[in-house]
C-alpha cells in the first residue's frame, strides 16, 4: 500500500533552516508529484508548492518563492522540503502528500516545526 | 490571486443531510476535490473531480460542482462524521484550498 513517512519534529531558532524529508513505498516515486502542504495550530490548509520527481522541476506557492527548496534522492524515493529564513509564523504541521489525480489521495503523518528563540 | 470560500461552521442533527459549499469564480469550470480532517489526523480525500468518491469512502458522501459552487453532501449523517472539510481546486498550476468548515453533529 502507499505510505510516505516523514521525518520526525523540529525546533528551531528565527532566521534558520529546516529541512523535512518524505519517504514513498508502495508505489513508482517517479509516477507522481510531490506536493508540500502546511498547517499552522487552529489553521487551514495551505499549498506550499510541488516538485516532479522525475524531472526535479518545481512549482512553488508565490507566499514562499525564494524560502522553499523542494529536492529529491530518487534511488531512495524520498523527497525533501528545505524552508529558510524561518519565523515564528512559520510554526506549523507539514505534510506531504500525492495521487494520482487533481487531488491528494495520499498523505504523510505530518512534522511539527516549531520556531522559537 | 483565486480563492475558495467556504462557512466556518455547519451544524447537522445525526441522521440528517449535511451540506457545505465552497465558492470560487468559475469554480465549476475547474475539478474541485474534498478532504475531511479529524483532531491530530492527517486530511483524508474524500471526494475528488467533483463527484468521485476514493475507495473505502461511504456512499454517504457525495459531491457536486457546477456554476461558483462546489458542494459536498453528507447523508445521514453520523457522529464519527464530525471533522473539519476542506474544499481544493486547482488554478494556474497552482493549488488552492478553501478556510475550511467544522462540521458539527448535535
Amino acid at each position: 500500500q502507499v505510505q510516505l513517512v516523514q521525518s520526525g519534529a523540529e525546533v528551531k531558532k528565527p532566521g534558520a533552516s529546516v529541512k523535512v524529508s518524505c519517504k514513498a513505498s508502495g508505489y513508482t516515486f517517479t509516477s507522481y508529484d510531490i506536493n508540500w502542504v502546511r498547517q499552522a495550530t487552529g489553521q487551514g490548509l495551505e499549498w506550499m508548492g510541488r516538485m516532479n520527481p522525475n524531472s526535479g522541476i518545481t512549482v512553488s506557492a508565490q507566499n514562499f518563492q525564494g524560502r522553499v527548496a523542494m529536492t529529491r534522492n530518487t534511488p531512495i524515493s524520498t523527497a525533501y522540503m528545505e524552508l529558510s529564513s524561518l519565523r515564528s509564523e512559520d510554526t506549523a504541521i507539514y505534510y506531504c502528500c500525492t495521487g494520482s489525480t487533481s487531488a491528494f489521495d495520499y498523505w504523510g503523518q505530518g512534522t511539527l516545526v516549531t520556531v522559537s528563540s | 490571486s483565486y480563492e475558495l470560500t467556504q462557512p466556518p461552521s455547519v451544524s447537522v442533527s445525526p441522521g440528517q443531510t449535511a451540506s457545505i459549499t465552497c465558492s470560487g469564480d468559475k469554480l465549476g469550470d475547474k475539478y474541485a476535490c474534498w478532504y475531511q480532517q479529524k483532531p491530530g489526523q492527517s486530511p483524508v480525500l474524500v471526494i475528488y473531480q467533483d463527484s468521485k468518491r476514493p475507495s473505502g469512502i461511504p456512499e454517504r458522501f457525495s459531491g457536486s460542482n457546477s456554476g461558483n459552487t462546489a458542494t459536498l453532501t453528507i447523508g445521514g449523517t453520523q457522529a464519527m462524521d464530525e471533522a473539519d472539510y476542506y474544499c481544493q481546486a486547482w488554478d494556474s498550476n497552482t493549488v488552492v484550498f478553501g478556510g475550511g468548515t467544522k462540521l458539527t453533529v448535535l
